[in-house]
């Protein structure tokens, strides 16, 4: 078991393009979550998934930022016309069932310059 | 709204001695789940520990294991026969019994010296 994947490890971009973070849960877990890290903060709740749906995004900003889990394929955090105040560290965690057996990836650092 | 507070930014300890880390949260709930997770500059999130609310004996995991004080709202980690593999970042982190996100503290960086 391959654990949870996410790729790239490393993304730098331009302010104003986009970026695409992207997760592969462990085999048979359905939840998927997205975090966030600042630089020398803890890690923040963003978005909950559910395998077609999206069931808790009250951590999410508004704006450009749009969260996936498809049917079929990864969990795509989409994030549109970066800005500097983007850079972190974005961590996806997968479970089989909610609150238990929580797994981590090694996460996405980005960095918009 | 919860909140985990760590109030140590940064810890020292000697190879083989022993170290505590303190916790604290705020909530109104009664059942939830506390954890410690480890980050090495690997940044890997790595579960260290986990404490039931409602149990009131302190979880152990071999060398690491918590002071649970769930009246004064403290969840502290020692860790004793420190190895400089411990070294990292230790986050504290909150969670409701029926929710399915964590609340986690700002951190405390921990430095195992030879």
């Amino acid at each position: 078991n391959a654990g949870v994947m996410q790729n790239p490890r490393h993304l730098v971009r331009r302010r104003g393009q986009e970026a695409r973070l992207r997760c592969s849960p462990m085999k048979g877990h359905s939840h998927v979550y997205w975090y966030r890290q600042l630089p020398e903060e803890g890690l923040k709740f963003m978005v909950y998934l559910q395998k077609e749906n999206i069931i808790d995004e009250s951590g999410m900003p508004k704006e450009r930022f749009s969260a996936e889990f498809p049917k079929e394929g990864p969990s795509i955090l989409r994030i549109q016309q970066v800005v500097r105040g983007d850079s972190a560290a974005y961590f996806c965690a997968s479970s089989s069932d909610r609150n238990y057996g929580y797994t981590f990836g090694s996460g996405t650092r980005l960095t918009v310059v | 709204a919860q909140t985990v507070t760590q109030s140590q930014p940064e810890m020292s300890v000697q190879e083989a001695e022993t170290v505590t880390l303190s916790c604290t949260y705020d909530t109104s709930e009664s059942n939830y789940y506390l954890f410690w997770y480890k980050q090495p500059p690997s940044r890997q999130m790595i579960l260290v520990i986990r404490q039931e609310a409602y149990k009131q004996q302190n979880a152990t995991e071999n060398r690491f294991s918590v002071n649970f004080q769930k009246a004064a709202k403290s969840f502290s980690l020692k860790i004793s026969d420190s190895q400089l593999g411990d070294t990292a970042m230790y986050f504290c982190a909150f969670m409701k019994q029926d929710g399915q996100n964590f609340v986690f503290g700002p951190g405390t960086r921990l430095s195992v010296l030879p």
